[in-house]
């Protein structure tokens, strides 16, 4: 099926410990997105990709970094994890220029201890 | 920076009742405005509206939007228990890279 896929859907690590979150897309979207949702504050953008190479700074990319590895694929990465950074992640992808078409991927549940 | 606000932050009904969620916003550059349910995984898309006045419709759900007003609401006549779910307002202000600013979302429970 066509969508976006986010791998793993849960992850549990202990503070100092990093990790990468995995993103694919088979819709040939051009811009894809990392939000963090956190309860009572909605989803909150990282950081995004307007196109294969490119990435910029989102609301809050403090302790993250991303790679636009490919066209398809989308990847988070944790360096050294914190407890603040317990959240569910989403990745989305969308045609350039248009939220019309976002998609989300299932999420991942981070629990950083 | 870009606001989005929504209203209620909960809600709690009875099936059938009708229901009104509110959105507000602030932003720089205001293409359109979405919105969106969330079952406890990923938020399905309902709505898009980038003009005033124009209701959007599907099913028992309506959407309006007042860009003079700078406000959004989202109606549910008829509620059902699948009715319940976070249902939560975006807006996209630019190019469609720079990704959506989203409320907080309102909580309705629907209760049988």
């Amino acid at each position: 099926n066509a969508g976006v896929t986010q791998t793993p859907k849960f992850q549990v690590l202990k503070t100092g410990q990093s990790m990468t979150l995995q993103c694919a897309q088979d819709m040939n979207h051009n811009s894809m997105y990392w939000y963090r949702q956190d309860p009572g504050m909605g989803l909150r953008l990282i950081y995004y990709s307007a196109s294969e190479g490119t990435t910029d700074k989102g609301e809050v990319p403090n302790g993250y970094n991303v790679s636009r590895l490919n066209k398809r694929e989308f990847s988070l990465r944790l360096e050294s994890a914190a407890p603040s950074q317990t959240s569910v992640y989403f990745c989305a992808s969308s045609e350039a220029f248009t939220p019309y078409g976002y998609t989300f991927g299932s999420g991942t549940r981070l629990t950083v201890v | 920076e870009d606001k989005v606000v929504q209203s209620p932050l909960s809600l709690v009904v009875h099936e059938g009742d009708t229901v009104t969620l509110n959105c507000s916003y602030e932003v720089t550059n205001f293409r359109s405005l979405l919105w969106y349910k969330q079952e406890k995984k990923a938020p399905t898309f309902l709505f898009m509206l980038t003009s005033s006045g124009i209701e959007k419709k599907s099913g028992r759900l309506s959407s309006i939007l007042d860009k003079k007003e700078l406000f959004s609401i989202l109606n549910i006549t008829a509620t059902q228990t699948g009715d319940s779910a976070v249902y939560l307002c975006a807006v996209w202000s630019g190019g469609g890279a720079d990704g959506l600013t989203f409320g907080k979302g309102t909580h309705l429970i629907i209760q049988p």
